[in-house]
């Protein structure tokens, strides 16, 4: 069962462009909601994280949208950059406090061209 | 700042091998993950640890075995080594005050 499912598995967008990943999850209990961001032969590191209380969080260019409702939350990269080319993971846990498992999305893998 | 450091960072094994990989983090963090990470799968967590001695299940155990004898090393042992264990595997720390996880760089491990 994938509690957090991941989309587009892959997107290309020019230089500028509006980058948008989407995540769908299922359990009500998830309440930490971070991305993580890849690039290759790395591993992942923190971009920018919401908690439900509040329906987005914006970050320089990065952005979460954050839709309880409908059990989604997106990651909106404005004016990207090459540099920005990487892949890119939803994910989430419940009780930061506690063990804080973290289920990831299957990744995104971003390529942005100049 | 070494932050998670993970050894070898690439291995052969043949079917049936054993081995361990290596995690060590520097920043006194009690949780601490190991993941493995398939070509469009995302990361699985395969076991994880709340504090020197205890350990738990993750998702994808089987197969793999852990210890934790100090807050600073979780070593992560493959008995028996199948092809379907061919991987990168990837040990993470937890700072529990943000909850931000810190990743180590990788071992790619190649089961034939």
């Amino acid at each position: 069962q994938q509690q957090v499912k991941q989309s587009p598995q892959s997107l290309i967008v020019q230089k500028g462009g509006i980058s948008i990943i989407n995540c769908a999850y299922e359990n009500t209990a998830f309440d930490y909601f971070p991305w993580y961001q890849q690039f290759p032969g790395k591993g992942p590191a923190l971009l920018i994280a919401i908690r439900p209380d509040v329906s987005e969080k914006k970050e320089g260019r990065f952005t979460i949208s954050f839709n309880k409702s409908a059990k989604q939350f997106s990651l909106h990269i404005m004016d990207s950059q090459p540099g920005d080319s990487a892949t890119y993971f939803c994910a989430a846990s419940e009780g930061e406090g506690n063990t804080g498992k973290l289920i990831f999305g299957q990744g995104t893998t971003l390529q942005v061209k100049p | 700042n070494a932050g998670v450091t993970q050894t070898p960072k690439f291995r052969i094994l043949k079917i049936g091998q054993s081995m361990t990989l290596q995690c060590a983090q520097d920043m006194n963090h009690n949780y601490m993950y190991w993941y493995r990470q398939d070509p469009g799968m995302g990361l699985k967590l395969i076991y994880y640890s709340v504090g020197a001695g205890i350990t738990d299940k993750g998702e994808v155990p089987n197969g793999y075995n852990v210890s934790r004898s100090t807050t600073e090393d979780f070593p992560l042992r493959l008995e028996l080594a199948a092809p379907s264990q061919t991987s990168v595997y990837f040990c993470a720390s937890k700072n529990s005050n943000t909850g931000e996880l810190f990743f180590g760089e990788g071992s790619r491990l190649t089961v034939l």
